[in-house]
């Protein structure tokens, strides 16, 4: 069975800051992965996507991730954290298909100080 | 605009009633879902449907019913069965090809 683990609960930032999100994942074949972000009482925006070729992928935000298959991790980064980042940040692990079922990951709160 | 909506954002209901939560997609989208999300938990799986007329059972069904009569629309009903009910539900969908899921801004449902 296919499994995620984001093992940050919750980080603290500061504006302007670097940002890496941590994700591990289990699964038996080759993963389609993907980052969304969620402000508090709003629906999943998607930020970036892998699901194959250049393991670097840039997403929407100025968000970037890496897939990198020997360490089963696809952290999501940034070079530099606005206030306005601050969300509940979801790594999710899918299968191809056309009905794919997710797996997500428990999520990290990010906070923003100024 | 396109996109996927969910109605009403807030409801409440008495325990033991059943109550159905709406979501509509104007994607074109063969594929539907609905999760739970639980603080601390992430999102849950419940029922999704790959085509009109046809639903499989996610990781935590029990409690809940769906139906698919049309592409559109895949409403979901907590019933009296499910034990905790009070929760955030989300509706996604997916186009064919690349797997993609867009989400619907989510209903809080608190049952009193």
């Amino acid at each position: 069975a296919q499994s995620v683990t984001q093992p940050d609960i919750h980080i603290t930032v500061s504006e302007g800051a670097s940002l890496e999100l941590r994700c591990n994942y289990s699964y038996g074949a080759t993963p389609y992965l993907f980052w969304y972000v969620q402000s508090p009482g709003q629906g999943l925006q998607l930020l970036l996507k892998y699901f194959s070729g250049d393991t670097l992928v840039q997403g929407i935000k100025g968000f970037e991730a890496e897939f990198k298959r020997s360490q089963s991790s696809f952290n999501l980064r940034k070079p530099s954290v606005h206030w306005s980042d601050a969300a509940e940040y979801f790594c999710a692990v899918g299968a191809a298909g056309t009905a794919s079922k997710l797996t997500f990951g428990t999520g990290t709160r990010l906070q923003v100080t100024l | 605009d396109g996109g996927i909506t969910q109605s009403p954002k807030y409801l409440f209901r008495k325990e033991g009633q059943n109550v159905t939560l709406s979501c509509e997609q104007n994607l074109n989208h063969d594929a539907m879902y609905w999760y739970r999300q639980d603080p601390g938990q992430g999102l849950r799986l419940i029922y999704y449907s790959q085509i009109v007329n046809d639903f499989q059972k996610g990781d935590i069904a029990e409690g809940y019913s769906v139906s698919r009569e049309k592409k559109e629309s895949f409403p979901l009903t907590v019933t009296s069965a499910q034990k905790n009910p009070t929760a955030f539900y989300l509706c996604a969908s997916t186009a064919q090809g690349p797997d993609t899921q867009y989400f619907g801004p989510g209903t809080r449902l608190t049952v009193l």
